[in-house]
């Protein structure tokens, strides 16, 4: 039971470039979730799907998109990365009112 | 509008003394939930407690307990007999009525004083 986990940990990009950061849990959990945390601010929610098939938007949602084609995976693409993209990525996904986080991914964009 | 504040940048705490962490909340929802989470250097976000806003007792876990006063929108977190292990950011979040969207507080910055 790996719960959450999270690939790549870190990376780096240039503006413009896009990429996809990778989201599984095995869990079978519903309900999974993007964040972004950056310095001297808490999370802050990107997207989140209630299931597969079913996103919806958080707090900061523009710049990034989601799918989640199943219940496993959640992956969060970036189309033309920003240098305020730059930041660390957590996912996670819920049981009733706990959430699950993965370790995170450190993503730089020059 | 925010809906978490945490006040307190850093604390400090002898160990094995408590220490009681600031949150306080802003919601107009009828039901919601209340969340503390630790995040050491590593990096990992790890939970902590839950309360939820119908609940009538305060939350305990182990050495942690979440003091609810709802009419204040308050909802504090009580380290009992501190370690050396607790020292690390903490975060307060809320859970909106629909169950989906989580808020997160600026967090806090707990050292443990040997």
């Amino acid at each position: 039971n790996a719960g959450v986990t999270q690939t790549p940990k870190f990376q780096v990009l240039k503006t413009g470039q896009s990429m996809t950061l990778q989201c599984a849990q095995d869990m079978n959990h519903e309900y999974m979730s993007w964040y972004r945390q950056d310095p001297g601010m808490g999370l802050r929610l990107i997207h989140y799907s209630v299931g597969a098939g079913i996103t919806d938007q958080g707090e900061v949602p523009n710049g990034y998109n989601v799918s989640r084609s199943t219940t496993e995976d959640f992956p969060l693409r970036l189309l033309s990365a920003a240098p305020s993209q730059t930041s660390v990525y957590f996912c996670a996904s819920k049981s009733s009112d706990t959430q699950y986080f993965g370790p995170g991914t450190r993503l730089t964009v020059l | 509008a925010q809906k978490i504040t945490q006040t307190q940048p850093g604390m400090f705490v002898q160990e094995k003394e408590a220490v009681t962490l600031d949150c306080t909340y802003d919601t107009s929802d009828p039901s919601y939930g209340l969340f503390w989470y630790k995040q050491p250097s590593s990096g990992e976000m790890i939970f902590l407690i839950y309360q939820g806003s119908y609940d009538q007792q305060n939350a305990t876990e182990g050495r942690y307990s979440l003091n609810f006063q709802k009419a204040r929108k308050s909802a504090n977190l009580v380290i009992s007999a501190s370690q050396l292990g607790d020292s690390a950011m903490y975060f307060c979040a809320m859970r909106d009525f629909g169950g989906n969207q989580f808020y997160f507080g600026t967090g806090t910055s707990l050292t443990v004083i040997p």
